[in-house]
């Protein structure tokens, strides 16, 4: 089945600076990665996906970008704010066999004001 | 639109005990799964159902059953409880299983 590695565990930033999160993915037949943000005590909640058949995605100071070759994926954060504290969590899905999400241990991100 | 509801928030259990976590969703979608959440340990899938009448285990579907009757609801029964289903439980739906998936709120088990 799908392994998803997820790095760093945590991750900590000054207001304003940009995060990266990175994952890695086993499944070559994965083909939809999503990355979720959870608050603590609230549930995850989508905040940007890719397909496999795109390289990159943004939207405002989130940006995807998905290596197929390597089969790894990364959330790019700019422009942080104290907001942006949570644990991410990325996912993958293959397009065969086990139709549903496979997640990362999630990044626990600290924005320093 | 409701959404994802599930229902209890917060259980407290003892050993052997059963009972079932419910989880409905009123937009039509076809596929549903079952979470739980540990500290550290991310998300990891106990069953789903890509739609009524079908069900099929996920990563830890030891010590759980589900079945899928409705579109709607997708209960998650624990058998005999033990301390280590002590969790977070996550209900999630989706139109299919490559669209965004929508949690609901969770339910907090505690088996003593």
């Amino acid at each position: 089945g799908e392994n998803v590695e997820q790095h760093p565990s945590t991750l900590s930033v000054q207001e304003g600076d940009s995060a990266v999160i990175k994952c890695t993915y086993s499944d070559s037949a994965s083909n939809y990665f999503p990355w979720y943000k959870q608050e603590l005590g609230k549930r995850p909640q989508l905040i940007i996906d890719i397909r496999s058949n795109v390289g990159e995605k943004k939207d405002q100071r989130i940006a995807v970008t998905l290596n197929k070759t390597a089969k790894h994926f990364s959330l790019h954060i700019t422009e942080t704010q104290p907001e942006d504290s949570a644990v991410y969590f990325c996912a993958a899905l293959a397009a065969t066999g086990r139709r549903a999400l496979t997640f990362g241990s999630g990044t626990r991100l600290q924005v320093q004001p | 639109n409701a959404g994802v509801t599930q229902t209890p928030k917060f259980q407290v259990l003892k050993t052997g005990q059963s009972m079932t976590l419910q989880c409905a969703q009123d937009m039509n979608h076809e596929y549903m799964s079952w979470y739980r959440q540990d500290p550290g340990m991310g998300l990891r899938l106990i069953h789903y159902s890509v739609g009524a009448g079908i069900t099929d285990q996920g990563e830890v579907p030891n010590g759980y059953n589900v079945s899928r009757s409705t579109t709607e609801d997708f209960p998650l029964r624990l058998l005999s409880a033990a301390p280590s289903q002590t969790s977070v439980y996550f209900c999630a739906s989706g139109q299919g299983g490559t669209t965004v998936q929508y949690f609901g709120p969770g339910t907090r088990l505690t088996v003593t």
